[in-house]
């Protein structure tokens, strides 16, 4: 199986731009996901297919792809973004991986 | 609203078996792939399973492989995981989750837009 690699957090104050990036040598052949997840809470997609967003999701979540890296950026971060994001990616034979997450914190 | 209800989960020994169970509403529950994620406490997301909206199709981590069995009925809108063989680090919060189908794809795994709320389960002595 491949790896998702992630940084373990990214800190960002109110009204900043907040990257979180993913590697994995897969990547190139096969999209990603984001995922946000609260305390106590499921997770929800926020980005699908890289760069695509899902109705209800706010537009400051943007995704973009580059080589065997993903990133997920949060454009005027809000207090109520601090959340852990993981990203996800899927391959042919079925098998699915998650990267190790990253914790947002809003300063 | 479409959801997804988890149960199923509790305490087991070591070498014990559980079945879970998530109950799905408001969709075409046949025409969507179906997973189970897992998370131990203060971890990250852990994937364990798929299976077709058929259910021809599983797939499994190496981490479970030979030990849980994931199916589903579609007459009941029902997804299960039957989990045997039991370790201490099977113990974890487990979701189902709805795989995200678009006008031109529907595949067994991708994005998963929709999430249960998890049941918890634990393995010890």
């Amino acid at each position: 199986s491949y790896e998702l690699t992630q940084p373990p957090s990214v800190s960002v104050s109110p009204g900043q731009t907040a990257r979180i990036t993913c590697s994995g040598d897969a990547l190139p052949k096969q999209y990603a996901y984001w995922y946000q997840q609260k305390p106590g809470q499921a997770p929800v997609l926020v980005i699908y297919k890289d760069s695509e967003r899902p109705s209800g999701i706010p537009e400051r979540f943007s995704g973009s792809s580059s080589g065997t890296t993903v990133t997920l950026t949060i454009s005027g971060v809000q207090a109520e973004d601090e959340a852990d994001y993981y990203c996800q990616s899927a391959d042919s034979s079925g098998t699915v991986v998650f990267g190790g997450g990253t914790k947002l914190t809003v300063l | 609203e479409v959801q997804l209800v988890e149960s199923g989960g509790g305490l087991v020994q070591p070498g014990g078996s559980l079945r879970l169970s998530c109950a799905a509403s408001r969709f075409t529950f046949s025409s969507y792939g179906m997973t189970w994620v897992r998370q131990a406490p203060g971890k990250g997301l852990e994937w364990v399973s798929a299976i077709s909206g058929s259910g021809g199709s599983a797939y499994y981590a190496d981490s479970v492989k030979g030990r849980f069995t994931i199916s589903r009925d579609n007459s009941k809108n029902t997804l299960y995981l039957q989990m045997t063989s039991l370790r201490a680090e099977d113990t974890a919060v487990y979701y189902c989750a709805k795989v995200y189908c678009s006008s031109t794809s529907c595949p067994t795994v991708g994005a998963f837009d929709i999430w249960g709320q998890g049941t918890m389960v634990t393995v010890s002595s």
